[in-house]
């Protein structure tokens, strides 16, 4: 089962608007994680939040935790057309022992920023 | 750039057919996972490395085995390919010292016929 849930599935923008997305997971977590996809390529990582951790920014990215409903959203500021991917939360369960890093995906959602 | 190198990156097989994806990387690192993408699946962890010799299952492991002889080598083994194994197949790393993000190989696409 997937840990991680997000939406919407996708979303079209148009360049310069604000993108936001939503994950929601279910076993207490080590840190949360985002992830972009460019298509036919690898997972890249954006940007980590840990679970003592309710906000933090890095470029136009913004990320919030409420660990208390489970849930993250990603926040794209000021959209381009290079932003165009499919973006992934990850968690790291601190459920169970030790971890090994193993990180539990949700089922992305597809940005498309239009020119 | 993790130095981290998938082969082949495609390949086409037919049914019963054995298969090993390697992962190759360059920087020692101790930990190292393969995870298969589907549509509508997001990615879910087959396997995962802990250091040489040192491997367990994750969430989608039937049908899979893994090695891991060398610190730089993750293969990835279906010893009789179904065509429910068709998707696409990333290698991922955890560098030490990291707060814990995975860098991912670009992917190895597999279709069983």
């Amino acid at each position: 089962s997937q840990q991680g849930e997000e939406d919407p599935q996708a979303l079209s923008i148009q360049e310069g608007e604000n993108a936001t997305m939503n994950c929601s997971y279910k076993t207490s977590i080590n840190n949360l994680q985002w992830y972009r996809q460019n298509s036919g390529r690898g997972l890249v990582h954006l940007i980590l939040i840990r679970s003592n951790e309710r906000e933090k920014h890095s470029g136009r990215l913004r990320v919030t935790l409420d660990t208390s409903k489970k849930s993250s959203s990603l926040l794209i500021t000021a959209s381009r057309a290079a932003d165009t991917a499919s973006y992934f939360c990850a968690t790291e369960s601190n459920a169970g022992g030790t971890s090994y890093g193993k990180l539990t995906f949700g089922q992305g959602t597809i940005l498309t920023v239009h020119p | 750039d993790a130095g981290i190198t998938q082969s082949p990156r495609h390949k086409v097989t037919e049914t019963g057919t054995p298969v090993t994806l390697r992962c190759h990387q360059t920087e020692n690192h101790r930990y190292m996972y393969w995870y298969r993408q589907d549509p509508g699946h997001g990615l879910r962890l087959i396997h995962y490395s802990y250091g040489v010799k040192d491997t367990d299952k994750g969430e989608v492991s039937d049908g899979y085995s893994v090695s891991r002889s060398k610190t730089e080598d993750f293969l990835l083994t279906l010893e009789s390919a179904t065509s429910s194994q068709t998707s696409v197949y990333f290698c991922a790393i955890r560098r030490q010292g990291a707060t814990g993000e995975l860098f991912f190989g670009e992917g190895s696409r597999l279709t069983v016929l």
